[in-house]
């Protein structure tokens, strides 16, 4: 498969252990958050998203956490499987010249152990 | 329904050549987005168009160009390559909402390679 990305931050967890994924981000004018994963010859796909008026988000398995007097967002993964070992990437939005324009953090590499 | 296609998905050139990608975005999807990702800077902003109209632009010199035609699908042009644009280019559409809604679905992307 392709490389995404050969210096990113890994995070190995045990299969059926929850995992925790943070990012910061930059511009507090951001209204709007995503969480994205990217598989190995693969575009990013959508995980779950956030607006800035909300602190958490709950979907299946997987929890977003936004903390806006930080700039810190969370992705919680609950009983982490094979499946799940991937890149993970958040992404802020802003809404600029009438259209909304999305930034990408650095990504984290998450791998489980069988 | 069929998802974002990109064309070639690889594809090899020289320094100096120029290339040409395609993009065609989910039906009813009229917002196009490109990226570039690689490993040392991750995924940048290229360009967003709608409606054959681009609306913003990322830190990228000339070189980089694009275009949307009526029918939403959309072409990135990349001129006088150097060794630095290998990279994977990706390409992604929406439904254009209001400010704070911006789910982009991805192609799996056209692979650069410049020689």
């Amino acid at each position: 498969g392709e490389s995404v990305g050969l210096h990113l931050p890994t995070l190995s967890v045990q299969e059926g252990d929850n995992s925790i994924i943070n990012c910061a981000y930059s511009n507090s004018a951001s209204d709007y958050f995503i969480w994205y994963k990217q598989e190995s010859g693969k575009g990013p796909q959508f995980i779950i998203d956030i607006r800035s008026n909300m602190d958490k988000r709950q979907g299946q398995r997987v929890t977003v956490l936004l903390n806006k007097t930080v700039k810190h967002l969370s992705l919680q993964i609950a009983a982490t499987q094979p499946g799940d070992s991937a890149v993970y990437f958040c992404a802020e939005n802003i809404w600029v010249n009438a259209g909304n324009m999305l930034t990408f953090g650095g990504g984290t590499r998450l791998m489980v152990k069988p | 329904k069929a998802g974002v296609t990109q064309t070639p998905r690889y594809l090899i050139k020289t320094r100096g050549q120029q290339v040409t990608l395609s993009c065609s975005p989910i039906s009813g999807h009229r917002s196009v987005s490109w990226y570039q990702q690689t490993p040392g800077q991750g995924l940048q902003f290229l360009f967003e168009y709608f409606s054959e109209t681009q609306r913003n632009k990322g830190n990228f010199p000339g070189r980089f160009s694009g275009r949307q035609f009526s029918n939403s699908r959309s072409e990135m042009n990349v001129s006088t390559l150097e060794l630095g644009d290998s990279a994977l280019y990706l390409c992604a559409s929406s439904i254009p909402r209001g400010p704070g809604a911006n789910v982009l679905t991805f192609g799996a992307g056209s692979r650069l390679t410049v020689l």
